[in-house]
């Protein structure tokens, strides 16, 4: 158990929707990154966050935007949904806003678009 | 850009024998590599990571990783595998410092046969 944890485990929608994935980072964590894992993308950076501001962009489409809180849990809103969305959704935390501090990757969301 | 490439899609070991996962990076100079690893259903787990310094580098389970620069390489490595070690091994690097993100390979998924 890795401390991260990721609200739902499973996620079923229809394209067109809007989703919200959740993510509580390890205690004392300020970063939060989000990835996207697919069969034919693999593994992606998304975006990171950095207590509450974004830090780092990476390959996020515009549909999609992330926050985090001041409570320091982060959410990811997905929009206007795609089939080839449905995906792997994998929340990360680390202690300090650099990304080559160690990454604790929580369980995932599977997205599944109908 | 930067980019890491493992050439093994899939590979097979029986229990008890020795394990090899290759990785190759590209970038100029001395990038920030590592080796995660993701069971079934889990999310990733750092085995270890590389900097700088001596080039062989410990991890956790056993693991061994083993920097090359003339190679652009960066091998995991374990004398004797265990059948929980079948999983999914992913090298990653970063190398574009001021853009710091995770770059990940396409992963080798590692069976281990009785």
């Amino acid at each position: 158990d890795s401390g991260v944890t990721q609200t739902p485990k499973h996620l079923i929608t229809a394209t067109g929707q809007r989703v919200t994935l959740r993510c509580s980072p390890r205690s004392g964590d300020l970063s939060v990154y989000w990835y996207q894992q697919s069969l034919d993308q693999g593994l992606q950076f998304l975006i990171q966050y950095y207590n509450g501001e974004e830090r780092a962009k990476g390959n996020i489409l515009e549909r999609f935007s992330a926050q985090q809180f001041p409570d320091l849990h982060s959410e990811l809103n997905l929009s206007s949904l795609e089939l080839g969305d449905s995906a792997l959704y994998f929340c990360a935390s680390s202690r300090t806003g650099v990304s080559y501090n160690e990454q604790f990757f929580g369980p995932g969301t599977r997205l599944t678009v109908l | 850009a930067q980019s890491v490439t493992q050439p093994d899609i899939h590979i097979t070991v029986s229990e008890g024998a020795s394990l090899e996962l290759r990785c190759n990076y590209s970038y100029g100079a001395t990038p920030y590599l590592f080796w995660y690893v993701q069971s079934p259903g889990q999310g990733l787990q750092l085995l270890l990571k590389y900097f700088s310094g001596d080039t062989l580098v410990q991890g956790i389970k056993g693991f061994e990783a083993e920097f090359k620069r003339s190679q652009s390489s960066f091998n995991l490595r374990k004398p004797s595998v265990h059948w929980s070690d079948a999983a999914e091994y992913f090298c990653a690097v970063i190398s574009n410092f001021g853009n710091e993100k995770l770059t990940f390979g396409t992963g080798t998924r590692l069976t281990i046969i009785p």
